[in-house]
């Protein structure tokens, strides 16, 4: 099953305005991380958020995270044509793993 | 500094064909993941290596594919008698050593359509 799962599924907003997507995991993690994905192309990595921190600013990018309900939003401020993209969490399995289960993404079209 | 490089960046092959998938990790980077990208879904893991060692291997199928990451060149992901469901984007990322874990940092994938 899925560690990570994003919604909505799709977002569709005007130039402008904020973007806020969220994502639930299962089980305990060490980081939780989002990654852009633009039409076609590989992952961009934006930012990553450990278990002990509650919150994350990267430019107009601002990332939350509640190890208590297990889940974790992104917020895109002032949003651009640029941002549209299909947006992951990204959870590493807590201990040694490396490997980073995404979820399904939320596809956001922020329109011109 | 090249970012990770991956070729090619489209592939087609006909049924019971052979794919091969090459991954040129970033300078300095001992670490490489393989993930599959199904149309409208997230990446999957499929298989973690470190030079010449196969670390985790859980996410690839049991026949037909294989990876590797020889001391020298690049990481190969290897699918043989390639089947319809086969077709998807493989993504290959690197992170560096050490004991923390690192982000991780991603091509830009091969496309691989089997007729």
């Amino acid at each position: 099953s899925q560690q990570g799962e994003e919604d909505p599924q799709a977002l569709s907003i005007q130039e402008g305005e904020n973007a806020t997507m969220n994502c639930s995991y299962k089980t305990s993690i060490n980081n939780l991380q989002w990654y852009r994905q633009n039409s076609g192309r590989g992952l961009v990595h934006l930012i990553l958020i450990r278990s002990n921190e509650r919150e994350k600013h990267s430019g107009r990018l601002r990332v939350t995270l509640d190890t208590s309900k297990k889940s974790s939003s992104l917020l895109i401020t002032a949003s651009r044509a640029a941002d549209t993209a299909s947006y992951f969490c990204a959870t590493p399995p807590s201990g040694s793993a490396r490997q980073l289960t995404f979820g399904s993404g939320t596809q956001l079209t922020v329109l011109p | 500094n090249a970012g990770v490089m991956q070729n090619p960046r489209h592939l087609v092959r006909r049924r019971g064909q052979e794919a091969r998938l090459r991954c040129s990790p970033m300078k300095g980077h001992s670490h490489v993941y393989w993930y599959r990208q199904l149309p409208e879904e997230g990446l999957k893991f499929m298989v973690y290596l470190q030079k010449e060692n196969i670390i985790d291997e859980s996410g690839m199928p049991k026949e037909r594919f294989s990876a590797e990451f020889p001391k020298e060149g690049p990481s190969i992901l290897r699918i043989q008698q390639v089947v319809r469901g086969d077709s998807a984007a493989y993504f290959c990322a690197s992170s560096p050593g050490g004991l923390d874990f690192n982000e991780q940092f991603f091509g830009p994938g091969t496309r691989l359509t089997v007729l």
